[in-house]
C-alpha cells in the first residue's frame, strides 16, 4: 500500500520559533514531492515542491533523503498566518500524476 | 497557475439523491482530477478525468457512483450518485497547470452533506 505518514500534531508554537514537520513515504518509484498548506475550510495550496539537492523559499526550507524516503519542511521565525495544516504530497511515479496526501501536520502559531 | 472555479460552493442533500458538481479552469489544461477529502481525512483521488474519453476511476470508485464528464479543456463535471450520509465531504477538482510538470492546483471545493 502506497502511504505518507505524518505526525498530525497540533503544533503549538510562539511566534519566532522554529519549527520542524517530518514525513515518510511508501512509494520507493516516487519521484516528485510537496508540501501543500490547507489553511482551515480552504482547498490546499502548494507551499513548494521539494529537491533533492533540499530547496529554499524565505523563510521555508525543505529536505528530501530519497534512501529513508524521508520529506521535512522547516519553518523559522514563525508567523501567526503560519498557522495552517501542512500536507505532504509526493506522487506515484516517473511521469505520474497520481498525488498521495499525508494527513498533515497541524500547525498553530500563538502570539 | 491557473484560476479554478467550483459550482456549487455547498449543498446539503437528502439521501437517495444526486448532485453534480461542476469545475471550470479559465485556461486549457489537460489534466484535470476530481478528489474526495472527508472530515478529518486528507484528498483521496477519485479519479482522472480525460477529455474526449471515459475517466480513469483510482481504486474503490466507479462510474456508476460518480459519473465524471470532460467535454472539453476547461471544464468538467463529478455527479455524486444515490448519495448517502458517507458521501459526506468535500469535492475538489485539480488542474496541471504551469509550474514543474507535475504541479497541482485545486478549486476551492464543493462541501457536501447528505442528510
Amino acid at each position: 500500500r502506497k502511504e505518507v505518514e505524518q505526525d498530525p500534531g497540533p503544533f503549538n508554537v510562539p511566534e519566532g520559533a522554529t519549527v520542524a514537520f517530518n514525513c515518510t513515504y511508501s512509494n520507493s518509484a516516487s519521484q516528485s514531492f510537496f508540501w501543500y498548506r490547507q489553511d482551515c475550510r480552504k482547498e490546499p495550496k502548494l507551499l513548494m515542491s521539494v529537491y533533492s539537492s533540499g530547496n529554499e523559499d524565505g523563510r521555508f526550507t525543505a529536505q528530501l533523503n530519497r534512501a529513508s524516503q524521508y520529506i521535512s519542511l522547516l519553518i523559522r521565525d514563525s508567523k501567526l498566518s503560519d498557522s495552517a495544516t501542512y500536507l505532504c504530497v509526493v506522487n506515484g511515479g516517473a511521469g505520474s500524476y497520481q498525488l498521495t496526501f499525508g494527513k498533515g501536520t497541524k500547525l498553530s502559531v500563538i502570539p | 497557475s491557473a484560476v479554478i472555479s467550483q459550482k456549487p460552493s455547498r449543498d446539503i442533500c437528502q439521501r437517495g439523491t444526486s448532485l453534480t458538481i461542476q469545475c471550470q479552469v479559465d485556461s486549457q489544461v489537460t489534466m484535470m482530477f476530481w478528489y474526495r477529502q472527508q472530515p478529518g481525512q486528507s484528498l483521496t483521488l477519485i479519479a482522472t478525468a480525460n477529455q474526449g474519453s471515459e475517466a480513469t476511476y483510482e481504486s474503490g470508485f466507479v462510474i456508476d457512483k460518480f459519473p465524471i464528464s470532460r467535454p472539453n479543456l476547461t471544464f468538467s463535471t463529478l455527479t455524486v450518485s444515490n448519495m448517502s450520509p458517507e458521501d459526506s465531504s468535500i469535492y475538489l477538482c485539480s488542474v496541471v497547470a504551469g509550474g514543474p510538470v507535475d504541479t497541482q492546483y485545486f478549486g476551492p471545493g464543493t462541501r457536501l452533506t447528505v442528510l
